[in-house]
């Protein structure tokens, strides 16, 4: 069965420096999206990326935050300048071309900033 | 923009017992309503969904219940067996146009035998 794919699956970094999460969607998926959950919390909407662009995001997803797709097949998520709240799971998504269907989610990579 | 808010936040059950997770939301353009199950450490996994066009879904010991006039919808689980125990979440989608989901703040579901 296709599922989402993540890596690294735990990043450490220092606080102040830049890091780039991957993420393959499931292929002939159109819409990607980036979610976080902070440890014991719910599960929080980042960024949805439709047509190679942003096509919703949240709050959350301030001028730190930038989502790439580089290439066919990888969905980045890049932190500018990492804070120590910045550390939660990662989780990356992606649905097929219709709306209102199931949202399938990769294994997560856990983000420790120190 | 969506709010959705679950009730309860722990659930403790015996085995064979049903269990009832509640959820409210306040956009009442939002059209799609998903219930996850999430394992400790592992990725959110999808058990059922609803439409805002069906008031009811069943999958057999989970139904989930929508109702739109009062915006709130519900998961049912019965016979509840140990490896049911987890985290449930609810969502619903930001708008009728969006696809992003909104969840709630999850239900710490315990079975025990």
């Amino acid at each position: 069965e296709p599922e989402v794919t993540q890596t690294p699956s735990h990043q450490v970094t220092q606080m102040g420096q830049e890091v780039i999460l991957r993420c393959v969607p499931i292929s002939n998926h159109l819409y990607f999206y980036w979610y976080r959950q902070i440890l014991g919390q719910k599960v929080e909407f980042l960024v949805s990326f439709y047509n190679n662009e942003i096509s919703e995001k949240s709050e959350i997803f301030d001028d730190q935050f930038s989502v790439e797709r580089p290439d066919g097949s990888n969905f980045t998520l890049k932190i500018r300048s990492t804070k120590l709240e910045d550390s939660a799971m990662y989780f990356c998504a992606s649905r097929p071309q219709s709306t209102n269907t199931e949202a399938f989610f990769g294994q997560g990579t856990r983000l420790t900033v120190v | 923009g969506e709010n959705v808010e679950q009730h309860p936040s722990t659930l403790s059950v015996q085995e064979g017992d049903s269990a009832v997770i509640k959820c409210t939301y306040s956009d009442s353009a939002s059209n799609y309503f998903p219930w996850y199950k999430q394992e400790l450490g592992k990725r959110p996994q999808l058990i059922i969904d609803i439409r805002s066009n069906v008031g009811e879904k069943k999958d057999q010991r989970i139904a989930v219940t929508l109702n739109k006039t009062a915006k709130h919808f519900s998961l049912h689980i019965t016979e509840t067996q140990p490896e049911d125990s987890a985290v449930y979440f609810c969502a619903a989608t930001a708008n009728q146009a969006g696809t992003a989901l909104i969840f709630g703040k999850g239900t710490t579901l315990s079975v025990s035998s």
